[in-house]
Protein backbone atom coordinates (compact mmCIF):
# COMPACT_ATOMS: atom_id res chain seq x y z
CA UNK A 1 0.00 0.00 0.00
CA UNK A 2 1.08 3.45 -1.16
CA UNK A 3 2.44 5.98 1.69
CA UNK A 4 1.42 9.47 2.12
CA UNK A 5 2.90 11.21 -1.19
CA UNK A 6 4.40 14.40 -1.28
CA UNK A 7 5.75 16.60 -3.99
CA UNK A 8 7.73 18.42 -4.86
CA UNK A 9 10.80 16.69 -2.27
CA UNK A 10 12.70 19.80 -2.47
CA UNK A 11 11.75 23.48 -3.55
CA UNK A 12 14.26 26.30 -3.52
CA UNK A 13 13.10 29.75 -4.48
CA UNK A 14 13.79 33.77 -4.11
CA UNK A 15 12.01 35.59 -1.27
CA UNK A 16 8.49 36.86 -2.31
CA UNK A 17 8.33 34.27 -4.84
CA UNK A 18 5.00 31.99 -4.31
CA UNK A 19 5.34 28.24 -3.76
CA UNK A 20 3.02 25.18 -3.24
CA UNK A 21 3.06 22.05 -1.58
CA UNK A 22 1.04 19.12 -2.98
CA UNK A 23 -0.32 16.28 -0.60
CA UNK A 24 -2.06 12.76 -1.58
CA UNK A 25 -3.07 11.09 1.55
CA UNK A 26 -3.22 7.24 2.02
CA UNK A 27 -6.88 6.11 0.38
CA UNK A 28 -9.21 5.81 2.58
CA UNK A 29 -8.02 8.34 4.65
CA UNK A 30 -10.13 11.15 5.91
CA UNK A 31 -8.46 13.21 7.89
CA UNK A 32 -4.76 14.92 6.53
CA UNK A 33 -2.66 17.45 8.61
CA UNK A 34 0.10 19.96 7.48
CA UNK A 35 3.20 20.74 9.68
CA UNK A 36 6.10 22.39 9.61
CA UNK A 37 8.88 21.58 11.02
CA UNK A 38 11.88 23.59 11.42
CA UNK A 39 15.89 22.45 11.73
CA UNK A 40 16.23 20.84 15.08
CA UNK A 41 12.77 20.34 16.10
CA UNK A 42 9.68 18.77 16.17
CA UNK A 43 6.74 19.01 13.82
CA UNK A 44 3.97 21.56 14.26
CA UNK A 45 0.64 21.38 13.42
CA UNK A 46 -0.34 24.20 10.70
CA UNK A 47 -4.21 22.45 9.46
CA UNK A 48 -5.94 19.79 9.87
CA UNK A 49 -8.77 18.82 7.44
CA UNK A 50 -11.58 16.45 8.20
CA UNK A 51 -12.32 15.17 4.32
CA UNK A 52 -12.99 19.13 2.89
CA UNK A 53 -13.66 20.89 6.02
CA UNK A 54 -10.46 22.83 7.46
CA UNK A 55 -11.58 21.97 11.08
CA UNK A 56 -8.21 23.61 13.07
CA UNK A 57 -6.48 26.28 11.32
CA UNK A 58 -5.76 27.86 14.23
CA UNK A 59 -1.74 27.51 13.79
CA UNK A 60 -1.50 28.76 10.11
CA UNK A 61 -0.36 32.51 9.59
CA UNK A 62 -3.36 33.16 7.51
CA UNK A 63 -1.65 36.38 5.75
CA UNK A 64 0.42 34.56 3.87
CA UNK A 65 -0.34 30.53 4.00
CA UNK A 66 -3.67 28.76 2.46
CA UNK A 67 -4.36 25.61 1.93
CA UNK A 68 -7.06 24.02 0.39
CA UNK A 69 -8.55 20.02 0.10
CA UNK A 70 -11.29 20.47 -2.64
CA UNK A 71 -12.66 17.08 -2.90
CA UNK A 72 -11.44 16.03 0.41
CA UNK A 73 -8.75 13.95 -0.76
CA UNK A 74 -5.53 15.25 -2.19
CA UNK A 75 -4.20 18.53 -0.91
CA UNK A 76 -2.08 21.53 -1.54
CA UNK A 77 -0.31 24.04 1.10
CA UNK A 78 0.43 27.38 -0.55
CA UNK A 79 2.45 30.03 0.54
CA UNK A 80 2.69 33.68 -0.65
CA UNK A 81 4.41 35.23 -0.81
CA UNK A 82 7.69 33.58 0.79
CA UNK A 83 10.29 34.68 3.62
CA UNK A 84 13.02 33.94 4.62
CA UNK A 85 12.05 32.61 7.84
CA UNK A 86 9.55 30.11 5.82
CA UNK A 87 12.40 27.87 5.31
CA UNK A 88 11.58 24.39 6.47
CA UNK A 89 10.50 21.18 5.94
CA UNK A 90 6.67 20.88 5.12
CA UNK A 91 5.42 17.74 6.15
CA UNK A 92 1.87 15.63 5.38
CA UNK A 93 0.41 13.27 7.41
CA UNK A 94 -3.25 11.30 7.34
CA UNK A 95 -5.24 9.22 9.52
CA UNK A 96 -8.38 7.56 9.47
CA UNK A 97 -9.61 9.99 11.59
CA UNK A 98 -10.76 10.04 15.12
CA UNK A 99 -14.58 7.55 14.09
CA UNK A 100 -11.96 4.93 13.81
CA UNK A 101 -11.45 5.63 17.73
CA UNK A 102 -8.78 7.76 19.94
CA UNK A 103 -5.67 5.39 19.43
CA UNK A 104 -5.92 6.02 15.41
CA UNK A 105 -1.84 6.55 13.79
CA UNK A 106 -0.96 9.43 11.84
CA UNK A 107 1.47 8.47 9.07
CA UNK A 108 3.38 11.44 7.48
CA UNK A 109 4.70 11.34 4.54
CA UNK A 110 8.73 12.20 3.66
CA UNK A 111 7.77 16.00 3.12
CA UNK A 112 9.29 18.85 1.07
CA UNK A 113 12.63 20.79 2.26
CA UNK A 114 11.73 24.43 1.17
CA UNK A 115 14.77 27.03 0.74
CA UNK A 116 14.11 30.52 0.45
CA UNK A 117 16.97 32.32 -0.74
CA UNK B 1 5.10 27.51 24.88
CA UNK B 2 6.33 24.20 24.69
CA UNK B 3 4.23 21.46 26.60
CA UNK B 4 6.69 18.45 25.97
CA UNK B 5 10.24 18.81 27.20
CA UNK B 6 12.88 16.38 25.96
CA UNK B 7 16.18 15.77 26.75
CA UNK B 8 19.18 15.12 25.79
CA UNK B 9 19.51 17.00 22.86
CA UNK B 10 21.57 13.93 20.91
CA UNK B 11 23.38 10.96 22.69
CA UNK B 12 25.95 8.99 21.69
CA UNK B 13 26.03 5.19 22.41
CA UNK B 14 27.86 2.35 21.69
CA UNK B 15 26.57 -0.91 19.48
CA UNK B 16 24.65 -3.04 22.35
CA UNK B 17 24.01 -0.81 24.62
CA UNK B 18 21.56 0.79 26.46
CA UNK B 19 19.70 4.46 25.16
CA UNK B 20 17.77 6.38 27.11
CA UNK B 21 15.78 9.40 26.66
CA UNK B 22 13.38 11.54 28.91
CA UNK B 23 10.61 13.52 28.21
CA UNK B 24 8.81 15.63 31.02
CA UNK B 25 4.62 17.32 30.30
CA UNK B 26 2.72 19.57 32.71
CA UNK B 27 -0.78 19.30 30.71
CA UNK B 28 -2.86 16.74 32.63
CA UNK B 29 -5.07 16.63 29.71
CA UNK B 30 -3.21 14.46 27.84
CA UNK B 31 -4.61 11.03 26.83
CA UNK B 32 -1.53 9.33 24.72
CA UNK B 33 1.94 10.07 24.64
CA UNK B 34 3.53 8.39 21.28
CA UNK B 35 7.20 8.09 20.41
CA UNK B 36 8.53 9.12 16.85
CA UNK B 37 11.50 7.83 14.76
CA UNK B 38 12.78 9.96 12.08
CA UNK B 39 15.91 9.22 9.83
CA UNK B 40 17.08 11.60 7.22
CA UNK B 41 14.60 12.49 4.52
CA UNK B 42 11.88 10.83 5.92
CA UNK B 43 8.74 12.03 8.17
CA UNK B 44 8.50 10.75 11.53
CA UNK B 45 6.67 7.00 12.15
CA UNK B 46 5.38 5.92 15.10
CA UNK B 47 7.82 3.86 17.39
CA UNK B 48 5.98 2.94 19.90
CA UNK B 49 3.24 4.67 22.41
CA UNK B 50 1.76 3.98 25.74
CA UNK B 51 -2.09 5.40 27.70
CA UNK B 52 -1.08 7.42 31.29
CA UNK B 53 -2.99 4.46 32.99
CA UNK B 54 -0.28 2.18 32.49
CA UNK B 55 3.38 2.06 33.94
CA UNK B 56 5.80 0.68 31.15
CA UNK B 57 4.78 -1.04 27.80
CA UNK B 58 7.32 -2.86 25.86
CA UNK B 59 7.55 -4.00 22.48
CA UNK B 60 11.10 -5.73 21.20
CA UNK B 61 13.96 -3.81 22.01
CA UNK B 62 11.84 -0.39 22.71
CA UNK B 63 10.44 0.34 26.36
CA UNK B 64 8.49 3.27 27.79
CA UNK B 65 8.21 3.52 31.34
CA UNK B 66 5.66 5.85 32.38
CA UNK B 67 5.58 8.01 35.77
CA UNK B 68 1.96 9.84 35.88
CA UNK B 69 3.22 11.24 39.08
CA UNK B 70 6.23 12.71 38.14
CA UNK B 71 4.85 13.78 34.65
CA UNK B 72 7.81 11.77 33.02
CA UNK B 73 8.32 8.94 30.87
CA UNK B 74 11.24 7.92 28.98
CA UNK B 75 12.11 5.65 25.87
CA UNK B 76 14.80 2.73 26.63
CA UNK B 77 16.05 1.26 24.07
CA UNK B 78 17.79 -1.81 24.68
CA UNK B 79 20.64 -4.43 22.60
CA UNK B 80 20.55 -0.73 20.74
CA UNK B 81 22.33 -1.18 16.84
CA UNK B 82 23.88 1.25 14.45
CA UNK B 83 20.51 0.82 12.51
CA UNK B 84 18.58 2.64 15.50
CA UNK B 85 20.71 6.11 14.68
CA UNK B 86 17.88 8.35 13.77
CA UNK B 87 16.49 11.60 15.41
CA UNK B 88 13.42 10.60 18.63
CA UNK B 89 10.62 12.58 19.44
CA UNK B 90 8.37 12.35 22.10
CA UNK B 91 5.23 13.43 22.13
CA UNK B 92 1.83 14.11 23.92
CA UNK B 93 -1.96 13.91 22.13
CA UNK B 94 -5.27 15.32 23.66
CA UNK B 95 -7.81 13.28 21.54
CA UNK B 96 -10.36 16.22 22.02
CA UNK B 97 -8.32 18.13 19.33
CA UNK B 98 -6.44 15.37 17.62
CA UNK B 99 -3.01 17.21 18.24
CA UNK B 100 0.23 15.80 18.67
CA UNK B 101 2.60 17.99 20.88
CA UNK B 102 5.94 16.88 19.87
CA UNK B 103 9.16 17.36 22.01
CA UNK B 104 12.16 18.79 20.44
CA UNK B 105 14.16 16.01 19.30
CA UNK B 106 17.00 13.50 20.38
CA UNK B 107 19.61 12.74 17.90
CA UNK B 108 20.58 9.31 18.59
CA UNK B 109 23.81 7.83 17.10
CA UNK B 110 25.13 4.22 17.74
CA UNK B 111 28.52 3.63 17.41
CA UNK B 112 29.42 0.21 15.55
Amino acid sequence: EAGVVQSPRYKIIEKKQPVAFWCNPISGHNTLYWYLQNLGQGPELLIRYENEEAVDDSQLPKDRFSAERLKGVDSTLKIQPAELGDSAVYLCASSLGREAGPYNEQFFGPGTRLTVL
Amino acid sequence: QQQVKQSPQSLIVQKGGISIINCAYENTAFDYFPWYQQFPGKGPALLIAIRPDVSEKKEGRFTISFNKSAKQFSLHIMDSQPGDSATYFCAAIIFFNDKIIFGKGTRLHILP
